[in-house]
């Protein structure tokens, strides 16, 4: 099974809103990701999960706050987004270690759109 | 830090024919190169990696290959089908403990005219 799952599907939300992401893999792996996509771009990395403590956040806004519950699971929490922060939110997920491949598998991801 | 350039940007092939897209990356130590497919709409799905111990990989209709000293690889498709039609990510990271952020390249959107 290399299925991450992802929800909401879709999104919309207004500037004031707050909303969450969710994201679960039941792979056992240890590093889960999120990235954002805009349009005809590659995947953009955001923040990095790694033995569900956060080890990679690359400057991003704090009106996006990650939390990894457990190694299974992985949010996204949203607060007073811009209309720029529209895109598509991916969660990956990985093997960890020194002889891990670091596949990242990825899911089908959430189209936010913020109005 | 590494960066991964790709060529095309946009690659047309009339169905049957071969595609070629090549991506360099900056930095010797990355020893894992991975390509993911994405259809519109859909999640990038790995389609074929190669490390860097190995020179060629193939599955089907698709090849990779690795040049370390001139630090590029290359995605070949053979015999191009309208399913193949879709934007190609190559990537590069140095694959091992303590290392989790995959370089992309900006993408090639590939069309296959049937």
């Amino acid at each position: 099974d290399t299925e991450v799952t992802q929800t909401p599907k879709h999104l919309v939300m207004g500037m004031t809103n707050k909303k969450s992401l969710k994201c679960e893999q039941h792979m056992g792996h240890r590093a889960m990701y999120w990235y954002k996509q805009k349009a005809k771009k590659p995947p953009e990395l955001m923040f990095v999960y790694s033995y569900e403590k956060l080890s990679i956040n690359e400057s991003v806004p704090s009106r996006f706050s990650p939390e990894c519950p457990n190694s299974s699971l992985l949010n996204l929490h949203l607060h007073a987004l811009q209309p720029e922060d529209s895109a598509l939110y991916l969660c990956a997920s990985s093997q960890l270690g020194f002889l891990a491949k670091n596949i990242q598998y990825f899911g089908a991801g959430t189209r936010l759109s913020v109005l | 830090g590494e960066n991964v350039e790709q060529h095309p940007s946009t690659l047309s092939v009339q169905e049957g024919d071969s595609a070629v897209i090549k991506c360099t990356y900056s930095d010797s130590a990355s020893n894992y190169f991975p390509w993911y497919k994405q259809e519109l709409g859909k999640r990038p799905q790995l389609i074929i990696d190669i490390r860097s111990n190995v020179g060629e990989k193939k599955d089907q209709r698709i090849a990779v290959t690795l040049n370390k000293t001139a630090k590029h690889f290359s995605l070949h498709i053979t015999e191009t089908q309208p399913e193949d039609s879709a934007v190609y990510f190559c990537a590069a990271i140095l694959s091992g403990a303590g290392s989790y952020q995959l370089t992309f390249g900006k993408g090639t959107k590939l069309s296959v005219i049937p």
